[in-house]
């Protein structure tokens, strides 16, 4: 069956740091990625998401990009803030299917 | 501001009690969703909801009801629920049958049982 599978840290920067959380899944088609963000005592909320092969999505200074050949959608940003700290689920959805979470990664910005 | 709509925020309530959860669209989203989510996990799937019709239920106690009574709302009543039920209850929609679509989630009830 599909699967996400990411680093559940957590993760712990100083402001200005570049992040990496690392993502992979396993999924029988083709399916789309998403990358949520859960601030403290709030839902998730969508940060960007890719739907076929070599897409980029891009959002806040946040990027990942599908890798097909490695099955992975990996989250980056050049230069973290305080502002950045919550947890962070990498997700897929494919046809028919639900909304497959990975475990979370929670990240702690500090200045 | 997000724009699904899920009142209460809070909500305390006693094993004997009955309340309900609302949650409220106006994406014209067809498909809706209950997640219930613990502490530092990831959101479990409850129910589905595709154009007011249940069409999933993840072997939910039967304790947790859920309702749609149009396109724009969704409901769960509770009743009897247990110390373990305590959680995030979320309400999510989406345009049905697009997998490429994110689901857009509401900001949740954090409901607590007595």
């Amino acid at each position: 069956g599909n699967s996400v599978t990411q680093m559940e840290g957590p993760v712990t920067l100083s402001e200005e740091a570049f992040l990496t959380i690392n993502c992979t899944y396993t999924a029988t088609g083709y399916p789309s990625l998403f990358w949520y963000v859960q601030y403290p005592g709030e839902g998730l909320q969508l940060l960007l998401k890719a739907t076929k092969a070599d897409d980029k999505g891009s959002n806040k200074g946040f990027e990942a990009t599908y890798r097909k050949e490695t099955t992975s959608f990996h989250l980056e940003k050049g230069s973290v803030q305080v502002s950045d700290s919550a947890v962070y689920f990498c997700a897929l959805s494919e046809e028919g299917t639900a909304l497959i979470f990975g475990k979370g990664t929670t990240l702690s910005v500090s200045s | 501001d997000t724009e699904v709509t899920q009142t209460p925020k809070h909500l305390v309530m006693g094993m004997t009690n009955k309340k309900s959860l609302k949650c409220e669209q106006h994406m014209g989203h067809r498909a809706m969703y209950w997640y219930k989510q613990k502490a530092k996990k990831p959101p479990e799937l409850m129910f589905v909801y595709s154009y007011e019709k249940l069409s999933i239920n993840e072997s939910v106690p039967s304790r947790f009801s859920p309702e749609c009574p149009n396109s724009s709302l969704l409901n769960l009543h509770l009743h009897a629920l247990q110390p373990e039920d305590s959680a995030l209850y979320l309400c999510a929609s989406s345009q049905v049958g697009q997998s490429n679509q994110p689901q857009h989630f509401g900001d949740g009830t954090r409901l607590s049982i007595l």
